[in-house]
């Protein structure tokens, strides 16, 4: 039982490239989240999905595309990099229904850098 | 969804000591949670309270929760340095509204 799991770990990119985060979770975990974390700024939501197929924008959307094709993956796409999304990205899971099952589980982190 | 405010931003104390983290937040709650993250790893769940209790205890960590002040305390007793981390502090309104967090408390538990 892996829990959530992000890959890459790190990655540099230039300004205008591309590239698509990862998360996986093997918990059969119904919602997912995407956030980002910038010093001094706590963590930021992104986008989210509450199941297979959905998705919905965050605080910070701009910039980002999501996609939930398969209940256990949510990706994270940033189509044309800015310095500006130099951050860490954290994705989370969690189950649906009550309130012992509204815990998040977190992934260890993306470390992304645009140049 | 609404952010909780942490108070304060920084605390450090010697170990053995307990430590006291706020939270603060604006709207009526189902629950609120606690989380840790220690350097450069993800947020940890530590403990959630839900608006009809007043006080939770796990292990060495005592969470309190004010509705009519709309505020929590986290107390870590006699702290240990790898209780050294930021937490955060996250309420949630209702049902499937996202969390959503503040900067958090970076507490040092100096040896």
């Amino acid at each position: 039982n892996a829990g959530v799991t992000q890959t890459p770990k790190f990655r540099v990119l230039k300004t205008g490239q591309s590239m698509t985060l990862l998360c996986a979770q093997d918990m059969n975990h119904e919602y997912m989240y995407w956030y980002r974390q910038d010093p001094g700024m706590g963590l930021r939501l992104i986008h989210y999905s509450v199941g297979e197929g959905t998705t919905a924008k965050g605080e910070v959307p701009d910039g980002y595309n999501v996609s939930r094709l398969k209940k256990q993956n949510f990706l994270l796409g940033l189509e044309s990099a800015a310095p500006s999304q130099t951050s860490v990205y954290f994705c989370a899971s969690r189950k649906t229904g009550g309130a012992t099952n509204e815990k998040l589980f977190f992934g260890s982190g993306t470390q992304l850098s645009v140049l | 969804s609404q952010q909780g405010e942490e108070d304060p931003q920084a605390l450090s104390i010697q170990e053995g000591e307990n430590a006291t983290m706020n939270c603060s937040y604006k709207t009526s709650i189902n629950n609120l949670q606690w989380y840790r993250q220690n350097s450069g790893r993800g947020l940890v769940h530590l403990i959630l309270i839900r608006s009809n209790e007043r006080e939770k205890h796990s292990g060495r960590l005592r969470v309190t929760l004010d509705t009519s002040k709309k505020s929590s305390s986290l107390l870590i007793t006699a702290s240990r340095a790898a209780d050294t981390a930021s937490y955060f502090c996250a309420p949630r309104n209702s049902g499937n509204t996202p969390l959503v967090f503040g900067k958090g408390t970076r507490l040092s538990v100096i040896a």
